[in-house]
């Protein structure tokens, strides 16, 4: 097991444009979630997925944002109609049940709006 | 609503200087604690953790001792290294909500020069 892995590492996109971001978990871990890191600035939560379900919505998540985990693996991360506000790095991270144990994070997917 | 505050940056030290980067918090009930490190190009990796008051968290030299009183975690190491170059976050955890979600600080970015 490799790790937590995100793709595309880099994607650059004309506003307005939508966008998919994926994240694989470790393949153990039923917990998923979601950041966004803002240059400068600490990742914020995003959504939480349990398996299959998603749990959790910050109010970040606007309806342009829409998530999912088929299956309770992968996860993927859509973004409709690109702002430039929405230029950053965006983190998936897995976890097992078992708490507290922190995370793993993935390397992230940094989004440039141009 | 819970949050961290951490020791603005950057920080600049020489090789086998002392470093201590201040996190306080604030929470509703007894979170768990988190200092994560970013190294350039590179996801959040997990540094220590300490989940009680007066528990303490150490890895690669680092320490950490969650103090319930100060509502402080600060994170320190005796003698830094060039490797040691990168911005550390500390994190809380809260249970709100069943996610476990983490709640960042901004980060400090810590040079080691040689």
């Amino acid at each position: 097991d490799t790790g937590v892995s995100q793709n595309p590492r880099h994607k650059i996109t004309k506003r307005g444009q939508n966008v998919t971001f994926r994240c694989d978990p470790i393949s153990e871990h039923n917990r998923l979630y979601w950041y966004r890191q803002t240059l400068g600035q600490g990742p914020e939560f995003l959504t939480y997925f349990q398996n299959e379900a998603q749990l959790e919505k910050s109010r970040l998540l606007s309806d342009r944002f829409s998530a999912e985990r088929p299956k309770g693996s992968f996860s993927t991360l859509e973004i409709q109609r690109t702002e430039q506000g929405d230029s950053a790095m965006y983190l998936c991270a897995s976890s097992p049940s078992s708490y507290p144990n922190g995370y793993t994070f993935g390397s992230g997917t940094r989004l440039t709006v141009v | 609503g819970d949050s961290v505050t951490q020791m603005e940056g950057p920080v600049t030290l020489s090789e086998e200087a002392c470093l201590t980067i201040n996190c306080t918090y604030t929470a509703t009930g007894y979170p768990s604690l988190f200092w994560y490190v970013q190294y350039p190009g590179e996801g959040l990796q997990l540094l220590l953790k300490a989940t009680k008051a007066d528990d303490k968290g150490s890895n690669k030299g680092f320490e950490a001792t969650y103090r319930k009183e100060t509502t402080s975690f600060h994170l320190e190491k005796g003698s830094v290294q060039v490797s040691d170059s990168a911005v550390y976050f500390c994190a809380l955890s809260t249970t709100q909500g069943g996610s476990e979600k983490l709640v960042f600080g901004k980060g400090t970015k810590l040079t080691v020069n040689p």
